[in-house]
């Protein structure tokens, strides 16, 4: 298995309070992106990074922020968590990028997250 | 917006059946993946198809490509009770966007 770990795991919130998940690799992969699974959506990406400080919005960005200060660690932020921001956060890492070099993606093991 | 679409959404067998989902897509692509999704768990890539190619085999897994219907199959040949996850097909486009866009997911049920 690829060596991504996401943390926590899984993790109950107030409405309005802030929540940081973290994302961390140790095959030192340029690309790493942030996914939320909802039932009846399936993954949808939230942002992806192409390199320390580099970052981008993905499908469904609204409420969230990333941070990568490092190329091991890539950070989700809800600012003000909200009942809908309730879902299963996946991060994921590829060593290129999609498009014409099409590389394989994989996967942490993800963070339950539910917002009250 | 979804990219791809698997068809069926569901699909329940036996265990020495094959097992065939299909995905379809809007624009054109670069590549198209397949990955699986154990219940509770990460995903695990398959497979990758180019645009160029047409089909491509991995162990008991074939996957189709065909281009000029936007469309995609994977046939996963004499399924066992192991097999039962849910799979997705993942498509980038050709504007060159660094990402994949996952389908909604075909879940299947192999029975033993």
């Amino acid at each position: 298995d690829a060596g991504i770990t996401q943390s926590p795991r899984h993790k109950v919130t107030e409405t309005g309070t802030p929540v940081t998940l973290r994302c961390h690799q140790t095959e030192n992969h340029r690309y790493m992106y942030w996914y939320r699974q909802d039932p009846g959506h399936g993954l949808r990406l939230i942002h992806y990074s192409y390199g320390v400080k580099d970052t981008d919005k993905g499908e469904v960005s609204d409420g969230y922020s990333v941070s990568r200060s490092k190329t091991e660690d890539f950070l989700l932020t809800l600012e003000s968590a909200t009942s809908s921001q309730t879902s299963v956060y996946f991060c994921a890492i590829s060593e290129k990028p999609q498009g014409i070099a099409g590389d394989t993606q994989y996967f942490g093991p993800g963070t339950r997250l539910t917002v009250l | 917006s979804q990219q791809g679409e698997e068809d069926p959404q569901a699909l329940s067998i036996q265990e020495g059946e094959n097992a065939t989902m299909n995905c379809s897509y809007k624009t054109s692509i670069n590549n198209l993946q397949w990955y699986r999704q154990n219940s509770g768990r990460g995903l695990v890539h398959l497979i990758l198809i180019r645009s160029n190619e047409r089909e491509k085999h991995s162990g008991r897994l074939r996957v189709t490509l065909d281009t000029s219907k936007k469309s995609s199959s994977l046939l996963i040949t004499a399924s066992r009770a192991a097999d039962t996850a849910s799979y997705f097909c993942a498509t980038d486009a050709q504007s060159g966007y660094s990402t994949l866009t996952f389908g909604k997911g075909t879940m299947l049920l192999v029975s033993p």
